[in-house]
């Protein structure tokens, strides 16, 4: 079955400091993958997507590298702050049934 | 706009209320979804409406019972709720179920105490 998982549980970084959130995933047949933020208190938000024909998405200081050979993608945040603290998950889509398949998430830290 | 918009936004109920979550989005999306989180877990899905039918149960116990009146509105009816049925219900939408947008879009959810 689907699977798709992360490698931390947890990340601190400094404030400024670039972060790097990594998800691996077990179907080969996904062909869809969305990061999604997650704030105390607050659903979960859209930051970026990237679609399986591509290895590289950009966003405003976010950018997501996909590689199907191994199976893994992961969230690049650039110079992080202080309210880019927050659970970041990575979901996959895959089948006809066309359902989000979350990862366990990650817990970004930035401290001062 | 990709607001989602959830009430309310807390609810404790005892084991014997009934009571109902409800969700509208206004952004003419055709898929709606029902999600449980669990602390520092994941969403889980629980429906999916598409077109105002409902598409996906994953098997979800009988005490939960969505409707969907139209395309702007989803509702949960909650009946009989146990304790370990509390958690934060989410809901979402997203363009279709099927088509080639599926960015799903989540309200702020309710955070759901059943004593």
């Amino acid at each position: 079955g689907e699977s798709v998982g992360l490698h931390l549980p947890t990340l601190s970084v400094q404030e400024g400091d670039n972060s790097i959130i990594n998800c691996a995933y077990s179907n080969s047949a996904s062909d869809y993958f969305i990061w999604y933020k997650q704030e105390s208190g607050k659903g979960p938000q859209f930051i970026i997507d990237i679609r399986s024909n591509m290895d590289k998405r950009q966003g405003q200081r976010v950018t997501v590298l996909l590689n199907k050979t191994v199976k893994h993608l992961s969230l690049q945040i650039a110079a992080t702050q202080p309210g880019d603290s927050a659970v970041y998950f990575c979901a996959s889509i895959s089948g006809s049934a066309r359902q989000l398949t979350f990862g366990s998430g990650t817990q970004l830290t930035v401290l001062p | 706009d990709t607001e989602v918009t959830q009430t309310p936004k807390h609810l404790v109920m005892g084991m014997t209320n009934k009571k109902s979550l409800k969700c509208e989005q206004h952004m003419g999306h055709r898929a709606m979804y029902w999600y449980k989180q669990k602390a520092k877990k994941p969403p889980e899905l629980m429906f999916v409406y598409s077109y105002e039918k409902l598409s996906i149960n994953e098997s979800v116990p009988s005490r939960f019972s969505p409707e969907c009146p139209n395309s702007s509105l989803l509702n949960l009816h909650l009946h009989a709720l146990q304790p370990e049925d509390s958690a934060l219900y989410l809901c979402a939408s997203s363009q279709d179920s099927g088509g080639a947008r599926y960015i799903q879009y989540f309200g702020a959810g309710t955070r759901l105490s059943v004593l």
